[in-house]
């Protein structure tokens, strides 16, 4: 199992540029979630999905836009990229598991830079 | 969710237990009590949980006081790549998880 994937791993853009960055994961879990983590910070959630077909606001989700394709994939998109969205972007996945307890599990990350 | 407080960083030398506190007066009986960290540029890995008994994995050990207020994660021969930022999150299952700042943890020779 790769668990969950993330691509690309780094990316610049310009002001005003768009673009998507792409989560997949193979542990056939029900929710996905996207995070931005800003240098010397903790991460803060920007949108996630409890399940297929639904989506939901987090802590900061201007200048985002999420689309839950299948159960697997869970696209971020930056319809126009600012500087201030120069950060660390991660994705997670989770099922709600037995014990009344959830596990989220993280992919790698993209670094972003925006000029 | 409840408001958690760790220290900033700790250090704990090779081969010694790491014993990593955190502070959660405001807990609520449906709370629990998770560990992720985070190594350096890599996203975060989930540890342990727990809700009111000690618990115990092949990472680490979770130690919960009686009132719940506190708890102390372990780890029970620190090595080098322990070194990380350690983060107690305490949240009703399928909440999101919300991280503060977290415990840097420096393990040293």
């Amino acid at each position: 199992n790769a668990g969950v994937t993330q691509t690309p791993k780094f990316q610049v853009l310009k002001t005003g540029q768009s673009m998507t960055l792409q989560c997949a994961q193979d542990m056939n879990h029900n929710s996905m979630y996207w995070y931005r983590q800003d240098p010397g910070m903790g991460l803060r959630l920007i949108y996630y999905s409890a399940s297929e077909g639904t989506t939901d606001k987090g802590e900061v989700p201007n200048g985002y836009n999420v689309s839950r394709l299948n159960k697997r994939e869970f696209s971020l998109r930056l319809e126009s990229a600012a500087p201030s969205q120069t950060s660390v972007y991660f994705c997670a996945s989770s099922e709600f598991g037995g014990r009344n307890q959830e596990t989220q599990y993280f992919g790698p990350g993209t670094r972003l830079l925006v000029l | 969710d409840a408001k958690t407080t760790q220290p900033t960083s700790m250090d704990c030398a090779e081969g010694r237990a790491a014993n990593l506190p955190c502070n959660h007066s405001t807990i609520s009986g449906n709370e629990y009590v998770y560990w992720y960290r985070q190594i350096h540029s890599q996203g975060p890995q989930y540890i342990i949980h727990g809700l009111k008994n000690n618990e115990t994995n092949e990472m680490a050990s979770l130690i919960i006081t009686e009132d719940r207020k506190s708890s102390t994660l372990i780890l029970p021969h620190a090595t080098l790549r322990d070194t990380a930022v350690y983060y107690c999150i305490v949240r009703v299952p399928r909440n999101k998880l919300v991280f503060g700042a977290g415990t840097i943890l420096r393990v040293k020779s």
